[in-house]
């Protein structure tokens, strides 16, 4: 059984602060690792992807993977009000495209 | 098209009825791949396709469900004798293939009563 775990939340911080949001998978062999971030009622929708160890950042958004302890976080900065949405991670293991998710973490930016 | 088109976008049927969801990627995409997430879940993998072909059908629960892609472009997703707890919202995603994010639709919302 593939895992990936996150922490459900509520995760609330305010308005200027740092989201950190984590993700821990099970299989080591995994590969490559997205962020999507998914509002109330809608699809989710890619927000950021990493392959390599360290960090990876994009404008507010800085995607961090340790392989060796099996985590990939997220972090926003400066979060706003629209930042508050539940992200999930994703884990590819194969060749095939196929991703697992996790349950989601919500944020709630607070103004 | 711009973008992954799902229909019909809700969908409420009576307990036993089949049902069809269909799925148009985004134009050239080689991958697709139907999800579905349950109120307050996470997605759960029911099946992928690389062209026209299924190399992974793993995630479908139940030999009620099957799914078809012609042309290498539209998908349909058929549950047969729904039940209650096949109700979801049922999503449908793209990709170029490889290892390479996807792109999800608007999803269909079956309700089973």
């Amino acid at each position: 059984q593939k895992e990936v775990e996150q922490n459900s939340g509520p995760l609330s911080v305010p308005e200027g602060a740092i989201a950190s949001l984590n993700c821990t998978y099970s299989d080591r062999g995994s590969q490559s690792f997205f962020w999507y971030r998914q509002y109330s009622g809608k699809s989710p929708e890619l927000i950021m992807f990493i392959y390599s160890n360290g960090d990876k950042e994009d404008g507010r958004f800085t995607a961090q993977l340790n392989k060796a302890s099996q985590y990939v976080s997220l972090l926003i900065r400066d979060s706003q009000p629209s930042d508050s949405a539940t992200y999930l991670c994703a884990v590819n293991t194969d060749n095939f495209n196929k991703f697992y998710f996790g349950s989601g973490t919500k944020l709630n930016v607070k103004p | 098209g711009a973008g992954v088109s799902q229909s019909p976008s809700n969908k409420v049927t009576e307990k036993g009825k089949d049902v069809e969801l269909r799925c148009d990627p985004i134009s050239g995409h080689t991958a697709l791949y139907w999800y579905r997430q349950s109120l307050g879940q996470g997605l759960e993998f029911l099946i992928y396709f690389q062209g026209n072909s299924a190399p992974d059908k793993s995630g479908l629960p139940s030999d009620r469900f099957s799914a078809e892609r012609t042309g290498g472009s539209v998908s349909t997703l058929t549950i047969q004798r729904t039940q209650q707890e096949d109700s979801a919202v049922y999503l449908c995603a793209s990709s170029l293939g490889g290892t390479t994010g996807y792109t999800f639709g608007s999803g269909t919302r079956l309700t089973v009563v």
